[in-house]
């Protein structure tokens, strides 16, 4: 249980285009998901929180226009990068936290590495 | 604040026990978590801990907290070169909104 995906696995793309990220939690209701940026030989760095039915809560220094977050269903979390630049390449995780049943973990998906020319 | 450490890499022999360290600074943790993540992938769940618990077993995997010395150790008995990874602990605080504190990550390398 607790199955979480993350699509696409690797996007290449030019400058300037913008680039959707989804993450499902397959087999529960996630209220809460989260993203993170990893650059290599780093720690999780947290983006935004999402919170199913309400805006994004992003962390200080992460521009929300940039990275548009939407949780329009408990099962479905996605993030878009705008207008996307090298200095966006990187690894971007996803996380769901199964909201109906207490004090549960983040579990995680696979991740997107994300390489702009 | 929230700080997270942990030493950054380890090297092991086959079928020895690994034991990986973390250090944490806030004392508002209610879980501290310990995920695995293989190159390329995104984290693996390996096990948690409730704050107010002092040790937990699961299979080859040892949890053990000092909440005192705000230290959380894991250890893997039997280390196989499966283990190869890099292994992160992580903690949530007290109204904290479920967000994770995570460490810096220790690369385990099992060697033959």
């Amino acid at each position: 249980g607790a199955v979480v995906s993350q699509h696409p696995s690797w996007v290449i793309c030019k400058s300037g285009t913008s680039v959707k990220i989804e993450c499902r939690s397959l087999d529960f209701q996630a209220t809460t998901m989260f993203w993170y940026r990893q650059f290599p030989k780093q720690s999780l760095m947290l983006m935004a929180t999402s919170n199913e039915g309400s805006k994004a809560t992003y962390e200080q220094g992460v521009e929300k226009d940039k990275f548009l977050i939407n949780h329009a269903s408990l099962t479905l979390s996605t993030l878009t990068v705008t207008s996307a630049h090298p200095e966006d390449s990187s690894f971007y995780i996803c996380s769901a936290r199964d909201g109906g049943k207490g004090n549960q973990p983040q579990h995680f998906g696979d991740g997107t590495r994300l390489s702009i020319l | 604040g929230e700080d997270v450490e942990q030493s950054l890499f380890l090297s092991v022999r086959e079928g020895d026990s690994s034991v990986i360290n973390c250090t944490y600074t806030d004392s508002s943790s209610t879980y501290l978590y310990w995920y695995k993540q293989e190159p390329g992938a995104g984290l693996q769940l390996l096990t948690y801990i409730f704050s107010n618990m002092d040790m937990k077993q699961d299979q080859r995997l040892t949890v053990l907290l000092n909440k005192k010395d705000k230290h959380l150790s894991l250890r893997i008995a039997d280390t196989q070169t499966g283990d190869s990874a890099i292994y992160f602990c992580a903690e949530s605080i007290t109204g904290g909104g479920n967000k994770l504190t995570f460490g810096t990550g220790t690369q385990l390398k099992v060697e033959l």
